[in-house]
C-alpha cells in the first residue's frame, strides 16, 4: 500500500512564525505536490517537485518555499506565517510514466491555523 | 477562464438514478484526466483515470473524454447514498509536465 504521511494532523502557529510542514512517501515516487484546500476554492497547487532538488511553482507560491533533499521527503515552508495561510494543506505523490500523469496519492492533510 | 471548471453543485439525485458530473479544461495539451472523490474531512481518493478519447467503464462508474471539445465527464450508475461526496476533476496542466491541476469540485448528494 502506498503511504503518504504528513507530519501533523493539526497545527496552530502564531503570526510571523516560520512553519515547516513535512511529507514523506514510501513508494519511490518521482513527483510530489503541495496543495492547499479552502472552501469554494478547491485544491490549489502551491509547489510541485519532479525530482530531488527540482521544484516548480504552482499557482499560489507567494509566502511559501519548499525543499526536496531526498526523494521520499518534500517539505513546505511558510517563511513568516500569516492569518491568510490558515488552511488545509495536502501533500501528494505520484510516479512519472513517460509523459503521462499517474494516480496521485494524498496524505491525510494538515489543518494549519495561524493566530 | 479557469483551467479546470466544474459546477460546484450540489447535484441532488435519488438513489438508483444516474449521476452525471462534468468538467471542462482549457489546455489542449493536457493528456491525463482524473476523477477523485473526497468525503467530508478526508483526503481525495482516485475513482478513475482516462487518457484516450471515448468511454472507460469501471463497475458503476464511466468516464468519458472528448478532447476536441475539451471536456471530461463521470457517470455514476445506480447511485447510492454512500456516493454522496465531492467529486474533483484533475488534469495535467501541459503535455510535458506532470503538474496536476484540480477543479473546485462538484458536491453530489444522493437521497434515499
Amino acid at each position: 500500500d502506498v503511504k503518504v504521511t504528513q507530519s501533523s494532523r493539526y497545527l496552530v502557529k502564531r503570526t510571523g512564525e516560520k512553519v515547516f510542514l513535512e511529507c514523506v512517501q514510501d513508494m519511490d515516487h518521482e513527483n510530489m505536490f503541495w496543495y492547499r484546500q479552502d472552501p469554494g476554492l478547491g485544491l490549489r497547487l502551491i509547489y510541485f517537485s519532479y525530482d530531488v532538488k527540482m521544484k516548480e511553482k504552482g499557482d499560489i507560491p507567494e509566502g511559501y518555499s519548499v525543499s526536496r533533499e531526498k526523494k521520499e521527503r518534500f517539505s513546505l515552508i511558510l517563511e513568516s506565517a500569516s492569518t491568510n495561510q490558515t488552511s488545509m494543506y495536502l501533500c501528494a505523490s505520484s510516479y512519472h510514466l513517460r509523459g503521462m500523469n499517474t494516480e496521485a496519492f494524498f496524505g491525510q492533510g494538515t489543518r494549519l491555523t495561524v493566530v | 477562464q479557469k483551467e479546470v471548471e466544474q459546477n460546484s453543485g450540489p447535484l441532488s439525485v435519488p438513489e438508483g438514478a444516474i449521476a452525471s458530473l462534468n468538467c471542462t479544461y482549457s489546455d489542449r495539451g493536457s493528456q491525463s484526466f482524473f476523477w477523485y472523490r473526497q468525503y467530508s474531512g478526508k483526503s481525495p481518493e482516485l475513482i478513475m483515470f482516462i487518457y484516450s478519447n471515448g468511454d472507460k467503464e469501471d463497475g458503476r462508474f464511466t468516464a468519458q473524454l472528448n478532447k476536441a471539445s475539451q471536456y471530461v465527464s463521470l457517470l455514476i450508475r445506480d447511485s447510492q447514498p454512500s456516493d454522496s461526496a465531492t467529486y474533483l476533476c484533475a488534469v495535467n496542466r501541459e503535455s510535458n509536465t506532470d503538474k496536476l491541476i484540480f477543479g473546485t469540485g462538484t458536491r453530489l448528494q444522493v437521497f434515499p
